[in-house]
């Protein structure tokens, strides 16, 4: 079973659309986020989540919004799209001491193209 | 100074070689580091933790240096499959988000 999977793997939509990507983890970890992977690699934060606290990158355009329906899932809901929104999109989930042990699990990715 | 750098490479380093790369944090209260590793086209994985006394697994030795504010990973006897990029991860109290820093990621391809 893949621990952290996401879907859709790949999306091509145009500008202006509203697209959603989701992710479910089953490896019963408190907290999720969503990363951001550019053109040129660069993985960034966008979102961590738990039952009690969502973390906001405030670099993150409000077009981006997280909705978790429950501890196991973090989808990330994008509206009007642009083509600078053009990424590999990560989930990623960790238990609370995750900085002990530096441990992320992250899906697959989405990789998501806006023309 | 961004908070994490890396060399982005390539390196391309023949199999067999010993190849080491460094990577600098700017975060003086940063209090764990670690490795990920990611291949081309896949999600990045954790490799190794990096203690303050230097840690080894296996062929992969990571050292932390907290005067001058680096860390490195150094690689013995390269495999083809060690192609990959290294991405230094450096966590913050209260830094970020989450306060784990990823940084771009050195590039290594190892050549037959």
């Amino acid at each position: 079973d893949t621990a952290v999977s996401q879907t859709p793997k790949y999306l091509v939509t145009q500008m202006g659309n509203d697209k959603s990507i989701k992710c479910e983890q089953n490896l019963g970890h408190d907290t999720m986020y969503w990363y951001k992977q550019d053109s040129k690699k660069f993985l960034k934060i966008m979102f961590s989540y738990n039952n009690k606290e969502l973390i906001i990158n405030e670099t993150v355009p409000n077009r981006f919004s997280p909705k978790s329906p429950d501890k196991a899932h973090l989808n990330l809901h994008i509206n009007s799209l642009e083509l600078g929104d053009s990424a590999v999109y990560f989930c990623a989930s960790s238990q609370l001491d995750f900085k002990n042990t530096g441990e992320l699990f992250f899906g697959e990715g989405s990789r998501l193209t806006v023309l | 100074r961004k908070e994490v750098e890396q060399d982005p490479g390539p390196f391309n380093v023949p199999e067999g070689a010993t190849v080491a790369f460094n990577c600098t944090y700017s975060n003086s209260a940063s209090q764990s580091f670690f490795w990920y590793r990611q291949d081309c086209r896949k999600e990045p994985k954790l490799l190794m933790s990096v203690y303050s006394s230097g840690n080894e697994d296996g062929r992969f030795t990571a050292q932390l240096n907290r005067a001058s504010q680096y860390i490195s990973l150094l690689i013995r006897d390269s495999k083809l499959s060690d192609s990959a990029t290294y991405l230094c991860v450096v966590t913050t109290e209260g830094g970020g988000a989450d306060g784990l820093t990823f940084g771009k990621g050195t590039h290594l391809i190892i050549q037959p």
